[in-house]
C-alpha cells in the first residue's frame, strides 16, 4: 500500500464530544484531502490542504475543522460531534507526477450516538 | 458544486457479459476526468485519468473513452468476471483546477456466475 494511514479506524462517540481523526502519509505529497462517504452521496469533499498550514473548504465543511502543522499529518476535527456526522471518513493524498491521481487511506468509521 | 453524474446507479450482469456505464460532467473549463474502482471493504483505487478529447485508455478488460465537448465518459468492461464486482466512480476537478476532485455517486456492478 502507498504510505497513507488513518487513525483510529473505528470510533464510537456520543453527541457533543470532540473527535479528531488523523491522516498520516510517508510520501511527502503536498496535497491531502478528507472525504466522507455516505449512502447515496458517494464521496464528498470536506476539506483539503495544499501545504503546511494551507487548507481550504470542500462542499461539506460545516461542523469540521482541519489542521496541517507538518507535511505528513492532516487532522480532521469535529468540535462537537452530531449524529449527522456518522459516516466513513477517507483521507487521500495526491501524487505530484502530473496525473493528479488520488491514493486513499483505509477509511475511519465514525459512529455518533 | 461541480455536477458529476453517473448512470446507471447499479448493474447486475452475468459472467462473460460485456457492460458499460456513463459519467457526465460539465464540458466548460474541463481539466481532467478520473475513474476509480472501489471494492467493498476496501479503498477506491485509480483506474484511469483522462485529459484529452477523444482519449481512450485500456487496462486489461477495462477501457474508457472521453468526450470533453459533450461532457461524458464511458467505462467498458469486456467479458465481466466476478472479480469485477465493485463500485466504479468517476470524478472531475472541473473549473480548470486540479485541486478539488468532485466524485459522482458511482455505478455499483455485480457480476454473478
Amino acid at each position: 500500500d502507498a504510505g497513507i494511514t488513518q487513525s483510529p479506524r473505528h470510533k464510537v462517540t456520543e453527541t457533543g464530544t470532540p473527535v479528531t481523526l488523523r491522516c498520516h502519509q510517508t510520501e511527502n505529497h503536498r496535497y491531502m484531502y478528507w472525504y466522507r462517504q455516505d449512502p447515496g452521496h458517494g464521496l464528498r469533499l470536506i476539506h483539503y490542504s495544499y501545504g503546511v498550514k494551507d487548507t481550504d473548504k470542500g462542499e461539506v465543511s460545516d461542523g469540521y475543522s482541519v489542521s496541517r502543522s507538518k507535511t505528513e499529518d492532516f487532522l480532521l476535527t469535529l468540535e462537537s460531534a452530531t449524529s449527522s456526522q456518522t459516516s466513513v471518513y477517507f483521507c487521500a493524498i495526491r501524487d505530484s507526477s502530473g496525473a493528479n491521481v488520488l491514493t486513499f487511506g483505509a477509511g475511519s468509521r465514525l459512529t455518533v450516538l | 458544486i461541480l455536477n458529476v453524474e453517473q448512470s446507471p446507479q447499479s448493474l447486475h450482469v452475468q459472467e462473460g457479459d460485456s457492460t458499460n456505464f456513463t459519467c457526465s460532467f460539465p464540458s466548460s473549463n474541463f481539466y481532467a476526468l478520473h475513474w476509480y474502482r472501489w471494492e467493498t471493504a476496501k479503498s477506491p483505487e485509480a483506474l484511469f485519468v483522462m485529459t484529452l478529447n477523444g482519449d481512450e485508455k485500456k487496462k486489461g478488460r477495462i477501457s474508457a473513452t472521453l468526450n470533453t465537448k459533450e461532457g461524458y465518459s464511458y467505462l467498458y468492461i469486456k467479458g465481466s468476471q466476478p472479480e469485477d464486482s465493485a463500485t466504479y466512480l468517476c470524478a472531475s476537478p472541473g473549473t480548470g483546477t486540479a485541486s478539488k476532485l468532485t466524485f459522482g455517486t458511482g455505478t455499483r456492478l455485480q457480476v454473478t456466475l
